[in-house]
């Protein structure tokens, strides 16, 4: 079953401006937590977002979580051409296990 | 650093053969997951293992097995390959405090192939 939706599917940015990623999900959730993916390979964790807090940061990211909403924004900014990747949300249903959504693909063109 | 790897980046086999995916972790993770990744799917769990010998089907688990005899290791098995069992597979790792999810460690994938 998919719990998080992605939004965009796809996006397109020039080198050096912000991406801004969505995730919508349907259940109440332990953490969400973002990954990377570069083309072909496995995935990276980026950052892990507990129900409990509103906003974190890990350097050139910015992610947001509204509970109320269920939804969450992963912000990129200063984004640089190694940036270019899927990019997933994924949500902790309290089962010991992950629920990814479709992924985000962003180019970012130098 | 964790290291999780995964016995081949490719493979090709033949509809009917039985097709072993080995995946093997460094870590001393208590659970390991299966993935398939299809595109506009995103990641879909075929199974997990939470500890040595114990495993739980996940969101498809039709068609595959899986073993778990040492706890750095987790087998994928595909039972007579379908060509529908082309696919990204992935493999990862994580530490385990449920009823919480910790981040997971992925391998770098086995793109499988069947014709």
């Amino acid at each position: 079953s998919q719990q998080g939706e992605e939004d965009p599917q796809a996006l397109s940015i020039q080198e050096g401006e912000n991406a801004t990623m969505n995730c919508s999900y349907k259940t109440s959730i332990n953490n969400l937590q973002w990954y990377r993916q570069n083309s072909g390979r496995g995935l990276v964790h980026l950052i892990l977002i507990r129900s409990n807090e509103r906003e974190k940061h890990s350097g050139r990211l910015r992610v947001t979580l509204d509970t109320s909403k269920k939804s969450s924004s992963l912000l990129i900014t200063a984004s640089r051409a190694a940036d270019t990747a899927s990019y997933f949300c994924a949500t902790d249903q309290y089962g010991n296990k992950l629920v990814f959504g479709a992924g985000t693909i962003l180019r970012v063109k130098s | 650093d964790v290291k999780v790897t995964q016995s081949s980046r490719y493979l090709v086999k033949r509809t009917g053969e039985k097709v072993f995916l080995e995946c093997v972790q460094d870590m001393d993770h208590e659970n390991m997951f299966w993935y398939r990744q299809d595109p506009g799917l995103g990641l879909r769990l075929i199974y997990f293992s939470y500890d040595v010998k114990m495993k739980e089907k996940g969101d498809i688990p039709e068609g595959y097995s899986v073993s778990r005899e040492k706890k750095e290791r987790f087998s994928l098995i595909l039972e007579s390959a379908s060509t529908n069992q082309t696919s990204m597979y992935l493999c990862a790792s994580s530490f385990s405090l449920a009823p919480r999810s910790y981040e997971q460690y992925f391998g770098p994938g086995t793109r499988l192939t069947v014709t």
